[in-house]
């Protein structure tokens, strides 16, 4: 069974800068695997960020930018704002089916 | 203006069979290369993805749940439904459809509440 390996929190200044990144257990992530990139907040429906590694939507803050780092797909924020604090879910493509990241909880502290 | 909205039974017995219904607006099933997909999140867990259909009538399930599952769209009605067979309390989650295109689910339901309890 294929997993998609997230980092399950990680914490932010301000104003800071931060990566997260998505791992695939069947070696490493490219294009062909299509990332996507959601945003959740509590009791919220997720929303998406980036998808196609780094193609974002006309309402994607200017802040994210998505990538291919080290063999996997990432989602950097750059100029953190409070508001950003929320979960965040990768999406990787396995030929016609599609498997979830187990998510990253972004503290802004 | 794309919009999608789920719609079901708030609660199932287990052994039961659910069945949802997603509909969708501002998009066209017909449209080459768009689809409709089915998520779920249990309560305080991480997002899973279950199902894709495109205008094609191709589909795509989640190979863990393939045996569960069924999705089919009526077009006329811009409807996609999703039934989930023999269920069981760990199936217990929000359930969401998403419209897809391009390689991005870039438009959610709000999400429907399914509880699987005796």
């Amino acid at each position: 069974q294929t997993v998609v390996t997230q980092e399950p929190s990680l914490t932010v200044s301000p104003g800071g800068t931060v990566t997260l990144t998505c791992a695939s257990s069947t070696g490493a992530v490219t294009s062909g695997y299509y990332p996507n990139w959601f945003q959740q907040k509590p009791g919220q429906a997720p929303r998406t960020l980036i998808y196609s590694t780094s193609n974002i939507h006309s309402w994607t803050p200017a802040r994210f930018s998505g990538s291919l780092l080290g063999g996997k797909a990432a989602l950097t924020l750059s100029g953190v704002q409070p508001e950003d604090e929320a979960d965040y879910y990768c999406l990787l493509y396995y030929g016609g089916a599609w498997v979830f990241g187990g998510g990253t909880k972004l503290t802004v502290l | 203006q794309i919009t999608l909205k789920e719609s079901g039974p708030t609660l199932v017995k287990p052994t039961q069979t659910l069945t949802l219904t997603c509909t969708f607006s501002g998009f066209s099933l017909s449209t080459s290369g768009v689809a409709v997909g089915w998520i779920r999140q249990p309560p305080g867990k991480a997002l899973e993805w279950l199902a894709l259909i495109y205008g094609n009538d191709d589909k795509r399930y989640s190979p863990s749940l393939k045996s569960r599952l069924t999705i089919t769209k009526d077009t006329s009605k811009n409807q996609v439904v999703l039934t989930m067979t023999n269920m069981d309390p760990v199936d217990t989650a929000t359930y969401y459809c998403a419209h897809r295109r391009d390689y991005s689910m870039d438009v959610w339901g709000q999400g429907t509440t399914v509880t699987v309890s005796s």
